[in-house]
């Protein structure tokens, strides 16, 4: 069954204090792992496509990173409206069109 | 661009009462979908649809229906609204590149259903 775990569930941050959240993934095969930004009320926001382990993407202080197991959402000295809920899903191989999410990483980030 | 709109933004509904979630796209994408987002639980797939005519069951479709006449419109309908059904339902749609849908979905700001 695939499986898309996120830690930690919550994490707060003082402005300017770099972290990491996690999501490790398990799945036959993977067509895409892509992370996404919720705001609270609002729909999830599209941030980045990873397809294949090693594979980088950046976009302002956030950088996505991919292995095998697991993807890392880099946060570089955060600001306060950084502050969001993160998820992470993958396609898998054999699931069409349908995306597994995990639960979520919600940020805050203290001014 | 509106992108993705979904009306109601708010519903209560009565146990065994029916309505219908309206989510309309002007993007002229092939793929949408809708989603339910339970707390911690993430997003989970009801139904989604790749074109017009044509759609098909997700992960939790059970009391849930949808049809496609058109590309722009795909409403959900709820039969005998349960307690269970109360959450936050969402619809999206995704583009393709070269043929291939990405995947990257584009979300309303979603409705939120309350089953008293």
């Amino acid at each position: 069954e695939d499986q898309v775990t996120q830690s930690p569930e919550a994490l707060r941050l003082q402005e300017g204090e770099s972290s990491s959240l996690n999501c490790s993934y398990t799945v036959s095969g993977l067509r895409g792992l892509f992370w996404y930004r919720q705001d609270p009320g609002k729909g999830p926001e599209f941030l980045f496509t990873l397809y294949s382990a090693g594979e980088e993407k950046e976009k302002e202080r956030l950088k996505a990173t991919l292995t095998k197991k697991e993807s890392f959402l880099h946060i570089t000295a955060p600001k306060p409206e950084d502050s969001a809920t993160y998820l992470c899903a993958v396609r898998p191989d054999n699931a069409g069109n349908m995306l597994t999410f995990g639960g979520g990483t919600r940020l805050m980030v203290k001014p | 661009n509106a992108g993705v709109t979904q009306t109601p933004k708010f519903r209560i509904l009565k146990i065994g009462q029916s309505m219908t979630l309206q989510c309309t796209q002007d993007m002229n994408h092939n793929y949408m979908y809708w989603y339910r987002q339970d707390p911690g639980m993430g997003l989970k797939l009801i139904y989604y649809s790749v074109g017009a005519g044509i759609t098909d069951k997700g992960e939790v479709p059970n009391g849930y229906n949808v049809s496609r006449s058109t590309t722009e419109d795909f409403p959900l309908r709820l039969e005998l609204a349960a307690p269970s059904q109360t959450s936050v339902y969402f619809c999206a749609s995704s583009r393709l590149r070269q043929g291939q849908n990405t995947g990257e979905l584009f979300f309303g700001e979603g409705s939120r259903l309350t089953v008293l």
